[in-house]
């Protein structure tokens, strides 16, 4: 199966600043890649598909990009609401595989 | 609205089977791929089983193949999970979610707020 790791495991960021995931499949997953995130005690929720395609209602703040094996989640100016567990995951090839997670925290 | 609502969960014996549901609202059902996906206590998500539109494809992960079998029924708008041989790894917040384009499988771009299962003796 595609391995895909995820760094930092934790992200501490200030509010207003840039905040930069990244993602690395052990194998080349092309575009699918999706970026989730996960707000305690909540079901997650989908962010990017595509690797760069934003869901629907999703804040310009967000923006995905990279193919093949490295992808990047960047948010531009953290707000409140965006601390939480970011998760990617590759649906090119099966089983499915998501990344083990980058928690975003206040710092 | 879409909404996707899980039940079924509880706790169960190691050995054990259990059956999930997952009631489908607000959008067309039969037209779109289903995921089930689940999450350990203090852990990543893990995805489980995907079912097609018509329901004639199904995959699973390595983790669950030949134990859990995932199924729908379309005229009711229902997504199943039936899992056999239930280990205290099973144990999870599982949940159900759509797949964002009709008659292919991508991502999931509406999920449910999960059930519980805790497999313990």
């Amino acid at each position: 199966e595609i391995v895909m790791t995820q760094s930092p495991v934790t992200l501490s960021v200030s509010p207003g600043e840039r905040a930069t995931l990244s993602c690395r499949a052990s194998e080349s997953v092309s575009s699918k890649l999706a970026w989730y995130h996960q707000k305690p005690g909540q079901a997650p929720s989908l962010l990017i598909f595509g690797a760069s395609t934003r869901a629907t209602g999703v804040p310009a703040r967000f923006s995905g990009s990279g193919s093949g094996t490295d992808f990047t989640l960047t948010i531009s100016s953290l707000q409140s609401e965006d601390f939480a567990v970011y998760y990617c995951q590759q649906y090119d090839k099966w089983p499915l595989t998501f990344g083990g997670g980058t928690k975003v925290e206040i710092q | 609205q879409v909404q996707l609502v899980e039940s079924g969960g509880g706790v169960v014996q190691p050995g054990r089977s259990l059956r999930l549901s997952c009631a489908a609202s607000g959008f067309t059902f039969g037209d779109y791929g289903m995921h089930w996906v689940r999450q350990a206590p203090g852990q990543g998500l893990e995805w489980v089983a995907v079912i097609s539109y018509g329901g004639g494809d199904t995959y699973y992960a390595d983790s669950v193949r030949g134990r859990f079998a995932i199924s729908r029924d379309n005229p009711t708008n229902r997504l199943y999970l039936h899992m056999d041989s239930l280990r205290p790894d099973d144990t999870a917040v599982y949940y159900c979610a759509k797949d964002r384009v009709p008659y292919y499988f991508d991502s999931a771009d509406y999920w449910g707020q999960g059930t519980l299962v805790t497999v313990s003796s």
